[in-house]
């Protein structure tokens, strides 16, 4: 079965501090990953996709089949990224799961 | 355009009522999801739709029943409503066998 495994609820950091939210995955098969981001009551928005391998926003992440990770980086926080962010995984014929959620907060 | 519109926006109501929220997509998508997000944020699947598959989470009461009357639509009704049914419910949609997901912006159910 797929997992994917977000494990801070809450991540704290500075501005202008780099940020890690830490994903890891399940999945016997080929996956798909993703990063949604939601901001303060606002609907999931896509963040990045493994596949497509770009920045968005200043961040990035890396798919490490070795250690089944899929860390979402940025070099330098802004205030404006506090947010919700998701870690997904497609298998390809069953829904996006999703990981339970990090909360990034970028304190001034 | 809204690409993915869920209404309403905001639904309280009283426990034991029965309740729709609908879901409308303009993207030419053919399957279409509900999602649930709790108090904690969590984000759980509850049915995925195409005009071939009904994919229902197990977990899901069957008070929750999505309806479509066509393939830009799937609806939610949830019958003899609890108090722990209160969530944001977000409905998406998708290419069968698509990553891209596009999401609506939630409608905020609170039972009282």
């Amino acid at each position: 079965a797929q997992r994917v495994t977000q494990p801070e609820k809450l991540l704290s950091v500075f501005k202008g501090a780099p940020v890690e939210l830490k994903c890891n995955y399940s999945y016997s098969g080929s996956p798909e990953l993703f990063w949604y981001v939601q901001y303060s009551r606002q609907r999931l928005q896509l963040l990045l996709r493994h596949i497509s391998r770009e920045s968005i926003k200043g961040f990035t992440a890396d798919l490490n089949k070795g250690e089944t990770s899929f860390h979402l980086k940025k070099p330098f926080a802004q205030e404006e990224d506090s947010a919700m962010y998701y870690c997904a995984l497609n298998s390809g014929n069953t829904p996006l799961v999703f990981g339970k959620g990090t909360r990034l907060s970028v304190i001034a | 355009d809204t690409a993915v519109s869920q209404t309403p926006k905001y639904l309280v109501t009283q426990m034991g009522n029965d309740k729709s929220i609908k879901c409308e997509q303009n993207l030419g998508h053919d399957t279409m999801y509900w999602y649930k997000q709790d108090s904690k944020k969590f984000l759980k699947i509850m049915f995925s739709y195409n005009n071939k598959e009904l994919i229902i989470n197990e977990t899901v009461p069957n008070r929750f029943s999505p309806k479509s009357p066509d393939k830009a639509h799937l609806n939610l009704h949830i019958n003899s409503l609890e108090l722990g049914d209160s969530a944001v419910y977000f409905c998406a949609s998708s290419l069968r066998g698509g990553s891209g997901y596009t999401f609506g912006s939630g409608t905020r159910l609170t039972v009282v």
